[in-house]
């Protein structure tokens, strides 16, 4: 099965600052990776899908990027409303199944 | 627009079963594959099993193969997740989403306790 590693487990920044999570996949899944946000008490939503695609009405302060083992996620400018935990998903097809990363705690300094 | 909403959670003891449902509108169902997806408080999330839009693909995580069968009504936009043989360890929030993730339901807590 492949694994999923994601970090910083937790992580501390200012509104304004530039924050990035990194996500790597025990094997190659060229491009099959989501990002989630989760507010306390909420579901997740879907964010990135396929690496680096926005999904409509997310804003466009949330990135990611990479292909095969190493993907990053990134929040250009920190806002308050971005305090959450986050959690990468690498989903493939052959068979399905859909592991995720151990999830990223954002607070704000 | 997509809706997701999920029942069946509840109070079980150990080696009980229970039967979840997910009610699915606001799109064609029967195109979309569907997970179920958990999560046990203040943990991570963890996917649990997949299915096909047809039905003839099905896959379940190590953790509750054997014990926990998925399955879908295309005539009445449903999904169900039958668990058998729970156990403590299954405790959780079970979330029911479309295709791989795009949307999710509000969740239904399953709690494993004597």
């Amino acid at each position: 099965d492949i694994q999923m590693t994601q970090s910083p487990s937790s992580l501390s920044a200012s509104v304004g600052d530039r924050v990035t999570i990194t996500c790597q996949a025990s094997q190659d899944i060229k491009i099959y990776l989501n990002w989630y946000q989760q507010k306390p008490g909420k579901a997740p939503k879907l964010l990135i899908y396929d690496a680096s695609n926005l999904k409509v009405g997310v804003p466009s302060r949330f990135s990611g990027s990479g292909s095969g083992t190493e993907f990053t996620f990134t929040i250009s400018s920190l806002q308050p409303e971005d305090i959450a935990t986050y959690y990468c998903q690498q989903y493939d097809n052959l068979p399905p199944q859909g592991t995720f990363g151990q999830g990223t705690r954002l607070d704000i300094k | 627009e997509v809706q997701l909403v999920e029942s069946g959670g509840g109070l079980v003891q150990p080696g009980g079963a229970l039967r979840l449902s997910c009610a699915a509108s606001g799109f064609t169902f029967s195109s979309y594959e569907m997970n179920w997806v958990r999560q046990a408080q203040g943990k991570g999330l963890e996917w649990v099993s997949f299915i096909s839009g047809s039905g003839s693909v099905i896959h379940y995580a190590d953790s509750v193969k054997g014990r926990f069968t998925i399955s879908r009504d295309n005539a009445k936009n449903s999904l169900f997740l039958q668990m058998n043989s729970l156990r403590a360890e299954d405790t959780a929030i079970y979330y029911c989403t479309r295709d791989w993730n795009d949307h999710w339901g509000q969740g239904t807590l399953v709690l494993v306790s004597s």
